[in-house]
């Protein structure tokens, strides 16, 4: 089945403390990419990679790294994690030769106290 | 700056009506426009995409319309139900194909 598969799905974790989210894709796209979900804000593109060993910034990068050494994984790093960092991440990914639909995972939902 | 608008916020609305849902943009230079459905508390479901060269795409009782001129998108939905009930939301990808912007959402609920 085609997915794109987040861990961990729920951690509340505390300030400071170095997490990184995971986030895998069966369906060997070149494109992914890392959102946060805020009330009021929307959903916001944090990162993304155009394929391996290509990545950019999107519209709210402060705060995060991210990696792309093999093609099926794009793991969001935070550092040193603050409460302004409490969000619901989602990674979506998409094939550069199709016709770009997105596919999106379940949702990371992360608390940082 | 690509900016998307979701009107209305909020629709409540009874069982079998046909309903829309708008969606504009700012910059027409776009590869496509996405529409999602998201339960609450939950990832987002791809309802339909429409290409920028595309005017309509359509998916059972789902239709959607782009007007890439004047920045906007309407999503249609035929008799309505309980089940459709949800936040509906646009997303445009730029020409480049690497950035997206969603719109705000509007948020439906079908009463039985």
């Amino acid at each position: 089945e085609a997915q794109v598969t987040q861990n961990p799905r729920y951690l509340i974790t505390v300030t400071g403390k170095k997490l990184t989210v995971t986030c895998s894709q069966n369906m060997n796209h070149e494109y992914m990419s890392w959102y946060r979900q805020d009330p009021g804000l929307g959903l916001r593109q944090i990162y993304y990679s155009m394929n391996v060993e290509v990545t950019d910034k999107g519209d709210v990068p402060e705060g995060y790294k991210v990696s792309r050494k093999e093609k099926r994984n794009f793991p969001l790093i935070l550092e040193s994690p603050s409460p302004n960092q409490t969000s619901l991440y989602f990674c979506a990914s998409r094939g550069l030769a199709v016709t770009g639909e997105l596919f999106f995972g379940e949702g990371s939902r992360l608390t940082v106290l | 700056k690509q900016e998307v608008t979701q009107i209305p916020a909020a629709l409540s609305v009874p069982e079998g009506e046909n309903l829309v849902l708008n969606c504009s943009f700012t910059d027409s230079a776009i590869y496509n426009l996405q529409w999602f459905r998201q339960d609450p508390g939950k990832g987002l479901t791809s309802l339909l995409l429409i290409q920028s060269s595309q005017r309509e795409q359509t998916s059972g009782r789902l239709n959607a319309s782009l007007d890439k001129s004047s920045g906007r998108s309407t999503l249609y939905i035929a008799a309505s139900q309980p089940g459709d009930s949800a936040t509906y939301l646009c997303a445009v990808m730029n020409n480049a194909g690497n950035m997206l912007t969603f719109g705000g959402g509007t948020r439906l609920m079908v009463k039985p």
